[in-house]
């Protein structure tokens, strides 16, 4: 199993412009999520689903979309990237129910200049 | 919401000695926590977890804490060694809840 991939590694976009950052599993596990990750402030959630057509908003979902269409793949758009969305971004994916153990990807590293 | 509480945001050690990092959280409801660690350039990786109905559960080298009444767990890892070197993050996420809370995270280093 190659896990949870995302792509791409390394993004840098101008204010104003689009994207949309790729995360793929191949455990076919129900539930997936992004992160962002800041430093000193730990990982925060953008958005997640539990499953293919289900959609739900975390902690910080403004100025991102999602959609789930297949088990497999969960992207993250960003419509009109601004500054304020550099970071580093995680998706991450486990069995529904309970608690489980979550899956993270390797990361998208992405700067708006 | 939940909020967590992660401290120190650094913590320097000489191999071989103890290193403790300490978290709160706000949310009573909460009852699983687990912590993961994180090497440069990679995603967090999952390397305990303790449920509410325990106090104390050891793997090996590392350990983890809960005090439910004071709302606070802790990881201990002793003997540490370089390899231990890494950023560490306590979560927090109540009953078949599906939203993890993160602490900001410390970064350990293990002076050789």
């Amino acid at each position: 199993n190659a896990g949870v991939t995302q792509t791409p590694k390394f993004q840098v976009l101008k204010t104003g412009q689009s994207m949309t950052l790729q995360c793929a599993q191949d455990m076919n596990h129900e539930y997936m999520s992004w992160y962002r990750q800041d430093p000193g402030m730990g990982l925060r959630l953008i958005h997640y689903s539990v499953g293919a057509g289900i959609t739900d908003q975390g902690e910080v979902p403004n100025g991102y979309n999602v959609s789930r269409s297949t088990t497999e793949d969960f992207p993250l758009r960003l419509l009109s990237a601004a500054p304020s969305q550099t970071s580093v971004y995680f998706c991450a994916s486990r069995i529904l129910g309970g608690h489980n153990e979550q899956y993270f990807g390797p990361g998208t590293r992405l700067t708006v200049t | 919401g939940e909020n967590v509480e992660q401290h120190p945001s650094t913590l320097s050690v000489q191999e071989g000695d103890s290193a403790v990092i300490k978290c709160t959280y706000s949310d009573s409801a909460s009852n699983y926590f687990p912590w993961y660690k994180q090497e440069l350039g990679k995603g967090p990786q999952l390397i305990i977890d303790i449920r509410s109905n325990v106090g104390e559960k050891k793997d090996q080298r590392i350990a983890v804490t809960l005090n439910k009444t004071a709302k606070h767990f802790s990881l201990h890892i002793t003997e540490t060694q370089p390899e231990d070197s890494a950023v560490y993050f306590c979560a927090a996420s109540r009953r078949a809840g599906n939203m993890l809370t993160f602490g900001g995270g410390t970064r350990l280093m293990v002076k050789p």
